[in-house]
């Protein structure tokens, strides 16, 4: 079967640095999402891999390892906005997009 | 760019009646969308995807007679909830992908329609 593993809650200080992880293991690989959802509201695109490495963008950072199927979404500087969830996802073979169950994650100050 | 609307934001109904949602690219065609259902502290749970002009593809466990889906033009998509019960209160989200041929994966998504049956 496909799957997606996330931590399902994460905590972090306002100012400090935290890394998301995401494996997954699904039929095929078309490309890995992150996205942001604040409660209440529908997600917004953070990133796109579909290529090994490290796609920076501001202060987020998303990082992709095809052969060991992870990746990790970096987030510095947090500000007291950044708490929400944030989903991985991927695109199979069949270009069928897998959802993980989110990562809620408490920003403190 | 790329903006999707829905309408209504929220709605509240009675038990058995219909209600539409509207979804809607304001500034980009969407050869495809997509209608999401996500319970409180769920992700979200994709229940069908629609072509324009085609009949929309569901997924398992989504009952097409009760979850309607149009999908007449290319910036115009509509879920009709039909005989809405309570077990059907849920966030409803719409998402659109652009024709252009490379962005097909992306999706933008719409704000959200929250229904509430009573």
């Amino acid at each position: 079967g496909q799957n997606i593993d996330q931590p399902t809650e994460m905590t972090a200080t306002e100012g400090a640095i935290v890394q998301i992880n995401c494996t997954y293991q699904t039929s095929g690989f078309n490309g890995l999402f992150w996205y942001q959802q604040h409660a209440g509201e529908a997600p917004t695109f953070l990133s796109y891999n579909v290529l090994d490495g490290l796609e920076e963008k501001g202060r987020f950072s998303s990082f992709l390892s095809r052969s060991k199927g992870y990746s990790y979404l970096l987030l510095k500087e947090l500000q007291m906005k950044d708490s929400a969830s944030y989903l991985c996802a991927v695109i199979d073979s069949n270009y069928q997009l897998i959802w993980g169950a989110g990562t809620k994650l408490i920003i403190k100050p | 760019g790329a903006v999707v609307s829905q309408h209504p934001s929220w709605v509240i109904c009675k038990s058995g009646t219909s209600v539409k949602i509207e979804c809607r690219s304001l500034d980009f065609q969407a050869t495809t969308m997509f209608w999401y259902r996500q319970f409180p502290k769920q992700s979200l749970m994709l229940m069908a995807t629609s072509n324009e002009g085609s009949k929309a593809t569901y997924e398992q466990g989504v009952e097409k007679d009760k979850f309607l889906i149009n999908h007449a033009s290319l910036t115009l998509s509509t879920l009709t909830v039909t005989s809405a019960h309570p077990e059907d209160s849920s966030f409803y989200i719409c998402s659109a992908s652009p024709l252009l041929a490379g962005d097909y994966y992306e999706q933008y998504f719409g704000p959200g329609t929250r229904l509430t049956v009573t």
